[in-house]
């Protein structure tokens, strides 16, 4: 079975920082890779993806990430943040042919002023 | 993405007693998930739903405790049954989008409280 750690549990950061979110998985198969972000009293949105192709993969609100299989990683940073990014942030895996996600514990990332 | 929406968005309910929660999505798709975010803590996976046959559950989850049905391709309940506080969590749906990637996209959520 897969499994996810986020190395760690809260971030804080200033306003206009770059901010960096460590994700780690072990799985014996090849996987899919998510970085999902749950806003203070609000649901779970998709920030992107890995399935394959290009490592390094861009999405909503300025964030990217690079997948590095050799070091089964999944990092998400962004090079500057906003008030607005202050956030529980989740990696979770999926193994390609079952689509099931197994999540990470989540970063808080708490940015200020 | 699929809108999906889930109802009750929140519930208090005493202990012993039953919840069922909706969810429903604005187009047809082939596999829906029910995860629990319990407080302060990350998402688990409790079942997958099965249109047109029994739900498949994850260790540590049973059918009597969270029976799920999937009537059709764009509908799923999940019931709690037997309630304890311990069952106070977040309980999600999510479908599965296969146009654009394999990507799992979340309901807004039921928030439940036992008492």
């Amino acid at each position: 079975a897969q499994s996810v750690t986020q190395l760690d549990s809260q971030v804080p950061v200033f306003e206009e920082a770059p901010v960096e979110l460590r994700c780690n998985y072990s799985s014996s198969v090849s996987v899919y890779l998510f970085w999902y972000v749950q806003y203070p009293n609000q649901g779970l949105q998709l920030l992107l993806k890995y399935l394959s192709g290009s490592t390094l993969v861009k999405g909503i609100n300025g964030f990217e990430a690079e997948f590095n299989k050799s070091q089964t990683s999944f990092h998400l940073r962004k090079p500057s943040v906003h008030i607005s990014d202050t956030a529980e942030y989740f990696c979770a895996v999926s193994i390609s042919f079952d689509y099931k996600l197994s999540f990470g514990a989540g970063t808080t990332v708490t940015v200020r002023a | 993405s699929a809108v999906i929406s889930q109802k009750p968005s929140r519930d208090i309910c005493q202990r012993g007693t039953s919840l069922t929660i909706q969810c429903q999505v604005d187009s047809q798709v082939t596999m829906m998930f029910w995860y629990r975010q319990q407080p302060g803590q990350s998402l688990t996976l409790i079942a997958t739903a099965n249109q047109g046959s029994e739900a498949t559950y994850e260790s540590g989850f049973v059918i009597d405790k969270f029976p799920i049905s999937r009537p059709n391709l764009t509908f799923s309940t999940l019931t709690v049954s037997n309630m304890s506080p311990e069952d106070s969590s977040i309980y999600l749906c999510s479908v599965l989008e296969r146009e654009g990637g394999d990507t799992q996209y979340f309901g807004p959520g039921t928030r439940l409280t036992v008492l």
